[in-house]
């Protein structure tokens, strides 16, 4: 059963465009989310975090927003840039244990 | 960020071999560590939890007795595949949880294994 769910496996933007990048779960134990950043062959890349006592938490040009209510997650690139093209992933967690990851969504900024 | 490492990056390895994975932190000392399997344009999936000074807690549907884990000091956990088979030829990573601080649950990745078995 998939607790976290990548809808989109694919997105292609723009260069200079935003780049939204959604997430859903399903277990409302889940109080940590994570974007992780993956090019082939490599392991991920922490990309940036959020706890479930925020709804927002920005680092340079990656936004992440969580509405707890929905029970998704979204993560924004603005401006997106090339070297930005890769497979992100969302992962969840209740704090302390594993995280559950969801399927990717590959991006592609078009230069 | 924290630094882990996997060593081979990739192997290729007969049917009934079995093969091992390292994975350490090089800058932290982890007592917990992750490995996880990807399958081509799947998910991460969790295979099993390893403390250190204690048996690997395995997910469902993985068998402690082909994956075996070892997690015998703070910086280092193996993962051996014992008589490896084509279908578990697939990307393997770990992780080590930095263990204090703001960020105490983010977990650090290794830059993955691909094992292939002929």
């Amino acid at each position: 059963d998939q607790q976290v769910k990548q809808n989109s496996p694919s997105l292609s933007v723009q260069e200079g465009r935003i780049s939204i990048l959604n997430c859903d779960y399903t277990n409302s134990m889940f109080d940590y989310f994570l974007w992780y950043k993956k090019y082939p062959a490599e392991g991920p890349t922490f990309l940036i975090s959020i706890s479930s006592i925020k709804d927002k938490n920005e680092d340079g040009r990656f936004t992440v927003f969580l509405n707890k209510s929905a029970k998704h997650l979204s993560l924004h690139i603005v401006p997106s840039q090339p070297g930005d093209s890769a497979v992100y992933f969302c992962a969840a967690s209740r704090t302390g244990n594993q995280f559950y990851f969801g399927t990717g969504t590959s991006l592609t900024v078009i230069p | 960020g924290a630094v882990v490492s996997q060593h081979p990056s990739r192997v290729i390895c007969k049917s009934g071999t079995s093969v091992k994975i390292e994975c350490r932190s090089l800058d932290f000392q982890a007592t917990t560590m992750f490995w996880y399997r990807q399958f081509p344009k799947q998910s991460l999936m969790l295979m099993a939890t390893s403390n250190e000074g204690s048996k690997a807690t395995y997910e469902q549907g993985v068998e402690k007795d082909k994956f075996l884990i070892n997690h015998a000091s703070l910086t280092l956990s193996t993962l051996t595949v014992t008589s490896a088979h084509p279908e578990d030829s697939s990307f393997y990573i770990c992780s080590a949880r930095f263990p204090t601080g703001d960020i105490n649950n983010e977990q650090f990745f290794g830059p993955g294994t691909r094992l292939t078995v002929l």
